[in-house]
């Protein structure tokens, strides 16, 4: 009976590189949320995605960041060309149809050194 | 836009005393609220919600109230132990949105 999984849970990276978060949702939910905690700071969200439908992404800045739900296998954020700006915890969530009941992940920590 | 407003921490306080954080929000329409808490090193766990005024939430001896009249939906426990030590953090849920709105999360820590 797992919950939202995330990997990797810890992340570095260099300035300039890519980085690749991943997030399997709860099991027959369809609804993946991603939110992004910078230090001193509450969850801030980013974006809602369906299988393969962004439906918000009105908290994504507009470059270097995407984010993506395909038919099989996990949701992706994908930060592209990171700065030391990027670091910060990014969490799942999941939900199924009632979509305020959000289940989040363990979360993935990138650091941008 | 929605907004919450937490009180600072952390709270500092010894096993048995009395919880309180206070959790003020801004928004239009009705939204659901809820409480969050967040252990070290981990996601964030769903403690509990109430989705219209007048509705209390409660969950392992927490509870709070939706006050629509002060825009106010507080935590509290009447015996805090060192287990609930973590991160609290008050979040609403507006249907006119497809996301929640989270405080800044304030810090518990119950000594022994």
């Amino acid at each position: 009976n797992a919950g939202v999984m995330q990997n990797p849970r810890h992340l570095v990276r260099r300035r300039g590189q890519e980085a690749r978060l991943r997030c399997s949702p709860v099991k027959g939910h369809s609804h993946v949320y991603w939110y992004r905690q910078l230090p001193e700071e509450g969850l801030k969200f980013m974006v809602y995605l369906q299988k393969e439908n962004i439906i918000d992404e009105s908290g994504m800045p507009k470059e270097r960041f995407s984010a993506e739900f395909p038919k099989e296998g996990p949701s992706i954020l994908r930060i592209q060309q990171v700065v030391r700006g990027d670091s910060a915890a990014y969490f799942c969530a999941s939900s199924g149809k009632t979509v305020n009941e959000q289940f989040f992940g363990p979360g993935t920590r990138l650091t941008v050194l | 836009g929605d907004s919450v407003t937490q009180m600072e921490g952390p709270v500092t306080l010894s096993e048995e005393a009395f919880l309180t954080i206070n959790c003020t929000y801004t928004a239009t329409g009705y939204p659901s609220l809820f409480w969050y808490v967040q252990y070290p090193g981990e996601g964030l766990q769903l403690l509990l919600k109430a989705t219209k005024a007048d509705d209390k939430g409660s969950n392992k001896g927490f509870e709070a109230t939706y006050r629509k009249e002060t825009t106010s939906f507080h935590l509290e426990k009447g015996s805090v132990q060192v287990s609930d030590s973590a991160v609290y953090f008050c979040a609403l849920w507006n249907s006119g949105y497809s996301t929640l709105t989270f405080g800044k999360g304030t810090m518990l820590l119950v000594s022994p």
